[in-house]
């Protein structure tokens, strides 16, 4: 998984509750990403970090809220805004700008 | 085999045979273009890459090829094997930019 490790690997999540989605890199790079992807669509990037203390919201944030305290986490919460939240959720580190991401091996999140 | 990524998103051959996958892409102020395969339930892994001072690009059994004048990019796979069974996608950015674009993927399915 080229050194980014996202936990947990399934997660369910019940109506009007928030879960946080972990996302951890060893790779020392500076911007972090989170995607979202459905059957049959491209990813969709929900929220994007460039630097520590500092994000940007993407196409879809709405729902979503992130962190970036440290240079190696980048966490996910799916919070109960969020109506239609079951999907495959990716984590991407890159090391430089323009420059290839690297993914994490993703989390699946239901709805129970 | 061909497959233009946006209209005919399944792709199937034989084992041995070459395959090759499109993508059209829609800004031509991109400049850096990545090829990623996805298998079931798992992340994206980085195949290759190409920027857009370059025309060909060759990797292990992996060739892709950029014509910018169509924005059309291309992945071809020599002597396809079952373990290439996957979905590919192509990703776009621009040096100028703070994120990729991606695709939505062509499932190449191997036949034995």
């Amino acid at each position: 998984d080229g050194g980014i490790t996202q936990s947990p690997k399934y997660l369910f999540r019940k109506e009007g509750q928030n879960v946080t989605l972990s996302c951890e890199q060893n790779l020392n790079h500076d911007a972090m990403y989170w995607y979202r992807q459905d059957p049959g669509q491209g990813l969709r990037l929900i929220y994007y970090s460039q630097i520590v203390n500092d994000f940007q919201k993407g196409d879809i944030a709405e729902g979503y809220s992130v962190s970036r305290e440290k240079k190696e986490s980048f966490p996910l919460t799916v919070t109960s805004a969020q109506k239609n939240p079951t999907a495959f959720y990716l984590c991407a580190s890159e090391g430089a700008s323009n420059e290839k991401l690297f993914f994490g091996s993703g989390t699946q999140l239901s709805v129970l | 085999g061909e497959s233009v990524g946006l209209h005919l998103p399944t792709l199937s051959v034989q084992e041995g045979d070459n395959s090759i996958i499109n993508c059209a892409y829609s800004n031509s102020a991109s400049d850096y273009f990545i090829w990623y395969k996805q298998e079931s339930g798992k992340g994206p892994q980085f195949i290759i890459d190409i920027r857009s001072n370059m025309d060909k690009r060759q990797g292990q059994r992996v060739t892709v090829l950029l014509n910018k004048t169509v924005k059309h990019l291309s992945l071809q796979i020599a002597a396809t094997q079952p373990g290439d069974s996957a979905v590919y996608f192509c990703a776009e950015n621009q040096v100028s930019g703070d994120q990729f674009y991606f695709g939505t993927g062509t499932s190449l399915t191997v036949i034995p």
